[in-house]
């Protein structure tokens, strides 16, 4: 059982939009910002959104992040096959047991 | 460029230990607060352990504290893992990352990643 909430699989046709939540609580998201991270088959993760809503460089605009309260969305526009990924939600978790917490993963099929 | 690269890990029996290490390559380690986390074959991210620069401030997850050890040394830019009391749901994929500011969660780089299977 995650501690952050993320719908285990998502579907959506190339050049869709698709809206992958994840959903946390007041130990965490309240006070923290949310990470996005992209799992291509057989490869590490990839950092897509940090502090909430910012991208790293070389990451393109079709990818934003945003947060409210105790929940996060990261939505992707213009969907393409390549986007066809797990994709994971990260925070700090500041209860008794400090420490970093990841959602379930969502795994994005481009149908 | 940026590399991360684990290595040593292997196959280990139950009650077993293995020493994880990570070299980083293209950028100081010192500057960077570094973690580790690990995926079960065809499960989601878990994290292990964090540690800070100066190796002064370290969390653990539940699942591995009081066996696991992670420490760093950063004239030779590596991070270690040592894991002791292994068991079979230790199995996993563990990734070293780092990030520049702490508790951000903002691992903007990661190594490949080294296999550990615990059975007899």
């Amino acid at each position: 059982q995650s501690v952050l909430t993320q719908p285990p699989s998502l579907s959506a046709a190339p050049g869709q939009k698709v809206t992958i939540s994840c959903s946390g609580s007041s130990s965490n998201f309240r006070h923290g910002y949310v990470s996005w991270y992209q799992q291509l088959p057989g490869t590490a993760p990839k950092l897509l959104i940090y502090e909430n809503d910012k991208r790293p460089s070389g990451i393109p605009d079709r990818f934003s992040g945003s947060k409210s309260g105790t929940s996060a969305t990261l939505a992707i526009t213009g969907l393409q096959t390549g986007d066809e990924a797990d994709y994971y939600c990260g925070t700090w978790d500041y209860s008794l047991s400090a420490g970093v917490v990841f959602g379930g993963g969502t795994k994005l099929t481009v149908l | 460029q940026v590399q991360l690269v684990e290595s040593g890990g292997g196959l280990v029996k139950p009650g077993g230990s293995l020493r994880l290490s990570c070299a980083g390559s293209g950028f100081s380690l010192s500057d960077y607060y570094m973690t580790w986390i690990r995926q079960a074959p065809g499960k989601g991210l878990e994290w292990i352990s964090y540690i800070s620069t100066s190796s002064s401030t370290i969390y653990y997850a539940d699942s591995v504290k009081g066996r696991f050890t992670i420490s760093r040394d950063n004239a030779k830019n590596s991070l270690y893992l040592q894991m002791n009391s292994l068991r079979a749901d230790d199995t996993a994929v563990y990734y070293c990352a780092r990030e520049v500011l702490f508790g951000m969660v903002s691992f903007d780089s990661w190594g490949q990643g080294t296999l550990v299977t615990v059975s007899s």
